[in-house]
């Protein structure tokens, strides 16, 4: 299993706000930046948030990342149908001397 | 813009070895730590192995430590992977990635990826 943990799946309907939480613990999270990753089936994955809370040029204001303690979140407000993707939480492990990530979350627009 | 094409991935046998590539374009190569991360079929991101911008510090995954060794060619903007003692837990889509900034080897952001290359270790 995945060092950080995410839900499998969240969904929410078109329009609406979502988050998706990844915990981990001081070894990781807690004591370096989490940065969140997109992936469309079949495609690379993107980098969504750096950093916790910062956005590369050209993701929209619609996306968000925090983080508190050993956990982060991301949200989506405005929700649309081309939202539909997995995502990755993803961060040093200083002890084990590794980038981790998350086991993904499938989001669904209903 | 900034590039990275792998290659090299394919079908192998229990055992047996491969070696990827990963071509960079669009920015100053030797300037970048580089990562290796891998995707088994229907299942979520798995980091392997980076690789600092001079090649003098590496890390790896304990599940491929000891078979793969990443290394780099800065003259030819190349990162490699020589995967050896494949196992059919190996199969994946391998993709290349770009780190940002590490801070004494601390590497959270991947800034760019590959679309990958496909490897499948069976018999």
């Amino acid at each position: 299993q995945s060092v950080l943990t995410q839900p499998p799946s969240v969904s929410a309907a078109p329009g609406q706000k979502v988050t998706i939480s990844c915990s981990g613990s001081s070894s990781n999270i807690g004591n370096n930046y989490v940065s969140w990753y997109q992936q469309f089936p079949g495609t690379a994955p993107k980098l969504l948030i750096y950093d916790n809370y910062k956005r590369p040029s050209g993701i929209p204001d619609r996306f968000s990342g925090s983080k508190s303690g050993t956990s982060a979140t991301l949200g989506i407000t405005g929700l649309q149908t081309g939202d539909e993707a997995d995502y990755y939480c993803g961060t040093w492990d200083s002890s084990l001397s590794a980038v981790v990530f998350g086991g993904g979350t499938k989001l669904t627009v209903l | 813009q900034v590039q990275l094409v792998e290659s090299g991935g394919g079908l192998v046998k229990p055992g047996g070895s491969l070696r990827l590539s990963c071509a960079a374009s669009g920015f100053t190569f030797s300037d970048y730590y580089v990562t290796w991360v891998r995707q088994a079929p229907g299942k979520g991101l798995e980091w392997v192995s980076y690789i600092s911008s001079s090649g003098t510090t590496r890390y790896y995954a304990d599940s491929v430590k000891g078979r793969f060794t990443i290394s780099r060619d800065n003259t030819k903007n190349s990162l490699y992977l020589q995967m050896n003692s494949l196992r059919a837990e190996d199969t994946a889509v391998y993709h290349c990635a770009r780190l940002g900034p590490c801070d004494n080897g601390v590497c959270s952001k991947l800034e760019y990826w590959g679309q990958g290359t496909q490897v499948t270790v069976s018999s």
